[in-house]
């Protein structure tokens, strides 16, 4: 398999525009996380899904962000309007549940750039 | 709420020597325990893990350990070498069939030859 696959792996956007970052998850998972990385904050969990179902997003930081997953191989996160605050590395991940243990698997990552 | 400890932030050790990462849990219900490498620039990737039914388990340099009593659970890496460098983060299973881990704050190791 592939792994987890992101897009853009870069990306470098103005403030007050819109950002779309795009992930395919590991095909036959059924969870699909969004983490946020930086210095000051570590790994923050934004949202994740089951089965398409948005399950938690209380890690979502505010309006301006909203994540959705119309089919089992696509979610997006999209920033509008983005601000420079919100540069970070935006992690997609995806697992498949087992009783004994969710092992999470992450893509690569996009590194966004808000200036 | 959930919540994952971790300790050191950061760790420097001389190339040959032991390095030993602590995490603590709040969650009594949870049940599984990862630990992930993450290289400057790189994803985090899992190295290991301990399932709650175990205390103990091993792979070549690294082993964990786990006191579900005390809720909390150790990595240990022998022989470091600087390739051993990273951020290693725990992570523990969140409340019972979320499915969700929660991540502790990352120790950064610095594995000098």
């Amino acid at each position: 398999d592939a792994g987890v696959i992101q897009s853009p792996r870069h990306e470098v956007t103005e403030m007050g525009q819109e950002v779309t970052l795009r992930c395919k998850p590991i095909s036959g998972h059924d969870y699909l996380f969004w983490y946020r990385q930086t210095m000051m904050r570590g790994l923050e969990l934004l949202i994740y899904f089951n089965n398409n179902v948005p399950i938690d997003d209380s890690g979502m930081p505010e309006d301006r962000f909203s994540a959705k997953m119309p089919n089992a191989s696509f979610s997006t996160l999209k920033i509008q309007p983005s601000e420079p605050r919100d540069s970070a590395v935006y992690f997609c991940a995806s697992s498949l549940w087992k009783s004994t243990g969710n092992t999470i698997y992450f893509g690569e990552g996009s590194w966004l750039t808000v200036v | 709420g959930e919540n994952v400890e971790q300790h050191p932030s950061t760790l420097s050790v001389q190339e040959g020597d032991s390095a030993v990462i602590k995490c603590t849990y709040s969650d009594s219900a949870s049940n599984y325990f990862p630990w992930y490498k993450q290289e400057l620039g790189k994803r985090p990737q899992l190295i290991i893990d301990i399932r709650s039914n175990v205390g103990e388990k091993k792979d070549q340099r690294i082993a964990v350990t786990l006191n579900k009593t005390a809720k909390h659970f150790s990595l240990h890496i022998t022989e470091t070498q600087p390739e051993d460098s990273a951020v290693y983060f725990c992570a523990a299973h969140g409340s019972s069939n979320t499915g969700k881990l929660i991540f502790g704050q990352g120790t950064t190791l610095q594995v000098k030859p």
